[in-house]
C-alpha cells in the first residue's frame, strides 16, 4: 500500500506571496490532518479534514487554510507568507480520524526569504 | 490547559531497555495518549496509543499510570534504529485537539 505523498518537498517563496502544499493519503483513510514542524515551536497542529469538512483546527491565523476533494486528497493554503511561516509541513492521514493511528507523510520544506 | 512535558533527551546503551516518561497531570478520562517517533529527515511515525489500560505492540510498550497523570513508553530493547526524536501527544476526547509534548530526543550508544 502506498504511504502518504506531499508535493511538492521543498519550496522557496518570497514574503508576501501564496502557497499551495499538496497531500495525498493512504488508500481508504478519510482523515487528513496537517502540522507545522518548527525548531522553536515543535509540531503544532493546523486542522483536520473528514470527509471534505474541516472538523478540527489549531491556533493559527486565518491566513493558513485548506480543503479536502472527494477522492480525500488535501490541500493546503498559506496566503500572505511571513518569515516566520518558514518551517516543515506535514501531512498525515488516518481511516477514521486523530485518535487513531496517523500515518505521516515526509513533509513538505517551505522556506519564506 | 492540558499540558504534557517530556525530558529534552535520554540515552541508552543498545539492547538494553528504554523508558521514556511524560507527564499529562492536566490529563482527563476520555483523552487517549499517543506516541509517536520522528527520525532524522523523516516524518512521525506512529508507535503506540492507549487510554486507560496498558499496551503492547511490536513497537513497544505503554505502561499508563493509574491515575493517568502520566504515562511511560518501554522499548524493550534499544536498537540503533530507535534513536529517534519521541513525542507524548494528547488527543482530547471531547474537541479532538491534540495536545503534543515537546519530545525527548533519545541517543542510542553502540
Amino acid at each position: 500500500k502506498a504511504g502518504v505523498t506531499q508535493t511538492p518537498r521543498y519550496l522557496i517563496k518570497t514574503r508576501g506571496q501564496q502557497v499551495t502544499l499538496s497531500c495525498s493519503p493512504i488508500s481508504g483513510h478519510r482523515s487528513v490532518s496537517w502540522y507545522q514542524q518548527t525548531p522553536g515551536q515543535g509540531l503544532q497542529f493546523l486542522f483536520e479534514y473528514f470527509s471534505e469538512t474541516q472538523r478540527n483546527k489549531g491556533n493559527f491565523p486565518g491566513r493558513f487554510s485548506g480543503r479536502q476533494f472527494s477522492n480525500s486528497r488535501s490541500e493546503m493554503n498559506v496566503s500572505t507568507l511571513e518569515l516566520g511561516d518558514s518551517a516543515l509541513y506535514l501531512c498525515a492521514s488516518s481511516l477514521e480520524g486523530l485518535r487513531y493511528e496517523q500515518y505521516f507523510g515526509p513533509g513538505t520544506r517551505l522556506t519564506v526569504t | 490547559d492540558a499540558k504534557t512535558t517530556q525530558p529534552n533527551s535520554m540515552e541508552s546503551n543498545e539492547e538494553e531497555p528504554v523508558h521514556l516518561p511524560c507527564n499529562h497531570s492536566t490529563i482527563s478520562g476520555t483523552d487517549y495518549i499517543h506516541w509517536y517517533r520522528q527520525l532524522p529527515s523523516q516524518g512521525p511515525e506512529y508507535v503506540i496509543h492507549g487510554l486507560t489500560s496498558n499496551v503492547n505492540n511490536r513497537m513497544a510498550s505503554l505502561a499508563i499510570a493509574e491515575d493517568r497523570k502520566s504515562s511511560t513508553l518501554i522499548l524493550h530493547r534499544a536498537t540503533l534504529r530507535d534513536a529517534a526524536v519521541y513525542y507524548c501527544i494528547l488527543v482530547l476526547y471531547n474537541t479532538d485537539k491534540l495536545i503534543f509534548g515537546t519530545g525527548t530526543r533519545l541517543q542510542v550508544f553502540p
